[in-house]
């Protein structure tokens, strides 16, 4: 059975501080990986990996994609309150249906 | 604005009763998706269709129904025989060529009186 696994479920970190949000999964047929960012309502996209070692940056946010390991990293330095949210990682396993399939997600909460 | 509404964004259910969420997109994306979420378990896909007059059962259908009549409207209906519908449920739009990421709209949060 296809799954991804995230972790830490939850962490509470100050502002400044940097995170490291884990996500491994186990899929038939891997296309892609892909963060949201999800506040109160809609998830909003951040990346989407699909080649092993290829860093993808964002400002502080950046992700990396590790196919041999099977995992990927979300890395946020110097962080605001504004990046307390949950972060979903997915994996997409399809054959172009575009199915994705999510971990339980990490939510983070940064104190000032 | 391009984008996904949908409505409403609070909906209320009694026993025996079946309720429609509304998904809408202006994106001409051709892949719509339904998803579930509850506390601590991420989105679960509940259907998905990608192209106008076909949709197929994800991995929780049971107690749900969908049609998709015209490209920019996937309907989600919860039966009476869905035993648990409270939840937080997502609609997402993706353009299926281009192979690009979903997009979310802004959920309804389903409860039962």
């Amino acid at each position: 059975e296809d799954k991804v696994v995230q972790s830490p479920l939850s962490l509470v970190v100050h502002e400044g501080d940097t995170v490291t949000l884990n996500c491994s999964y186990e899929v038939t047929n891997f296309r892609s990986l892909l963060w949201y960012k999800q506040e109160k309502k809609a998830p909003t996209f951040l990346f989407m990996l699909t080649s092993s070692g290829i860093e993808k940056k964002s400002g502080r946010l950046s992700s990396i994609l590790d196919k041999k390991e099977l995992s990927s990293i979300l890395n946020i330095t110097a962080t605001q309150t504004g990046d307390s949210a949950i972060y979903l990682c997915a994996v997409d396993g399809s054959s172009n249906t575009g199915k994705l399939i999510f971990g339980q997600g990490t939510t983070l909460q940064v104190k000032p | 604005d391009g984008g996904i509404t949908q409505s409403p964004k609070y909906l209320f259910r009694k026993e025996g009763q079946n309720v429609t969420l509304s998904c809408e997109q202006n994106l001409n994306h051709d892949a719509m998706y339904w998803y579930r979420q509850d506390p601590g378990q991420g989105l679960r896909l509940i259907y998905y269709s990608q192209i106008v007059n076909d949709f197929q059962k994800g991995d929780i259908a049971e107690g749900y129904s969908v049609s998709r009549e015209k490209k920019e409207s996937f309907p989600l209906t919860v039966t009476s025989a869905q035993k648990n519908p409270t939840a937080f449920y997502l609609c997402a739009s993706r353009h299926r060529a281009l192979d690009q990421p979903q997009h979310f709209g802004d959920g309804t949060r389903l409860s039962i009186l």
